[in-house]
């Protein structure tokens, strides 16, 4: 059974904080995506990585970064959360045939 | 960016109706999905459309790919409450590495 696990489904940090999201995923996938997820906007896609130690900024990459260091595991950070990074982010990953495979989401809340 | 629109965003029916989603974008996809997303979990794909003019179908699900692959239906028959959920259309990117364009999403309640 294939799956991609986020560290945390829910997390409450405050403002200026350093925040660490995980991603893992079993598939032995090249292709691994985070979206954050916002009412009436759908998925937006933050940053991409289609191999170990490379990254390409999505369409909504500032205040985030991204780590790639082995294949199964990609990491999103917010250098100094804000509250307007509030949000549902998703991680996913793909192989070949453009299917994505989500994580079951972690809900962040910046205070 | 290539973007796509759904809707209607919201859709409130009863058991045993039947009811139609759509998603429309100005611009050509080679490629077009759609997932649905239960509350507390990610988007699981549902189907992938390529050829213009396409149908599939997965049981009371059809699919539809537009002739000039600008635009998706989703049609749902005789509806259940296990069909209630966020649908997700998504296109797959011309700028490669298998990116996807979301729409918004249409939520789906279907009730007994």
């Amino acid at each position: 059974d294939v799956k991609v696990t986020q560290s945390s489904r829910y997390l409450v940090k405050r403002t200026g904080e350093k925040v660490f999201l995980e991603c893992v995923q079993d598939m032995d996938h090249e292709n691994m995506f985070w979206y954050r997820q916002d009412p009436g906007l759908g998925l937006r896609l933050i940053y991409f990585s289609y191999d170990v130690k490379m990254k390409e900024k999505g369409d909504i990459p500032e205040g985030y970064s991204v780590s790639r260091e082995k294949k199964e595991r990609f990491s999103l950070i917010l250098e100094s959360a804000s509250t307007n990074q509030t949000s549902m982010y998703l991680c996913a990953s793909s192989g070949g045939n453009n299917e994505q495979f989500f994580g079951p989401g972690t809900r962040l809340t910046v205070l | 960016t290539q973007l796509l629109e759904q809707s209607p965003q919201f859709l409130s029916i009863q058991e045993g109706e039947n009811l139609t989603v759509y998603c429309n974008s100005s611009s050509v996809f080679s490629s077009l999905q759609w997932y649905r997303q239960e509350p507390g979990e990610g988007p699981v794909l549902l189907v992938t459309v390529v050829t213009g003019g396409e149908v599939k179908k997965l049981k009371r699900l059809t699919f539809q790919f537009g002739d000039a692959r600008k635009d998706s239906s989703l049609h749902i028959t005789a509806a259940q409450p296990g069909d209630t959920g966020l649908y997700l259309c998504a296109g797959v990117r011309t700028d490669s590495w298998g990116k996807l364009q979301f729409g918004a999403g249409t939520q789906v309640v279907v009730t007994p």
